[in-house]
């Protein structure tokens, strides 16, 4: 049972263009909200987060939204560039949880110059 | 560098060998956790420490699997008598109490022949 949902594997871009990546989640315990990128054959890295209490978070050409009565939150990245190309993953931890962090499948970005 | 190490980056191994990886945090963080990704998945917690004491174990942790961190500052992850359905990466991240964002390491690449 997936409580961390990412239903497009991929998504392609053309450069200078908004990249829209989407994540769903079952778990109404989760209260904190991460997003990842992750080049092949390396770690991920951390991008960006937004706690529960808030519906927006900005981080330069990041934006993440967070619809709480749709469990659902969004990564937007303006303008994209071919160095965002990776896979981008949605995380989630649960109140009361001792912080390990529940991961979608991921979404395959792909920037086209 | 101040971020999370792994060593090695790569480990092949025959079956039924033992295999164990290392985790250096990032030095400060009093947490620190182990999760595994497969292809085509997100990565799946494991195991989590805060200082020396291990806290928490998912079910994903069969017998064959232990993890310590004997002084609160690097751990080690072991793996007896390695079976193919372990090859995995091996991803450690780290984490200060109360703040919910974990920071990964490279991780190690484990292919069990």
């Amino acid at each position: 049972d997936q409580q961390v949902k990412q239903n497009s594997p991929s998504l392609s871009v053309q450069e200078g263009r908004i990249s829209i990546l989407n994540c769903d989640y079952t778990n109404s315990m989760f209260d904190y909200f991460l997003w990842y990128k992750k080049y092949p054959a390396e770690g991920p890295t951390f991008l960006i987060s937004i706690s529960s209490i808030k519906d927006k978070n900005e981080d330069g050409r990041f934006t993440v939204f967070l619809n709480k009565s749709a469990k659902h939150l969004s990564l937007h990245i303006v303008p994209s560039q071919p160095g965002d190309s990776a896979v981008y993953f949605c995380a989630a931890s649960a109140r009361g949880s001792q912080g390990n962090l529940i991961f979608g499948k991921g979404t395959k970005l792909s920037v086209k110059p | 560098d101040t971020g999370v190490s792994q060593d090695p980056r790569h480990k092949i191994t025959k079956r039924g060998q033992n295999v164990t990886f290392r985790c250096d945090p990032i030095s400060e963080h009093n947490r620190l956790y182990w999760y595994r990704q497969t292809l085509g998945q997100g990565p799946e917690f494991l195991t989590y420490f805060q200082n020396e004491a291990q806290l928490e174990k998912s079910r994903l942790l069969s017998d064959r699997f232990s993890a310590e961190r004997p002084k609160g500052s690097f751990s080690t992850l072991e793996i007896q008598r390695t079976e193919q359905g372990d090859s995995a990466m091996y991803l450690c991240a780290s984490s200060l109490v109360g703040v919910g964002t974990q920071y990964f390491g490279p991780g190690t690449r484990l292919t069990v022949l």
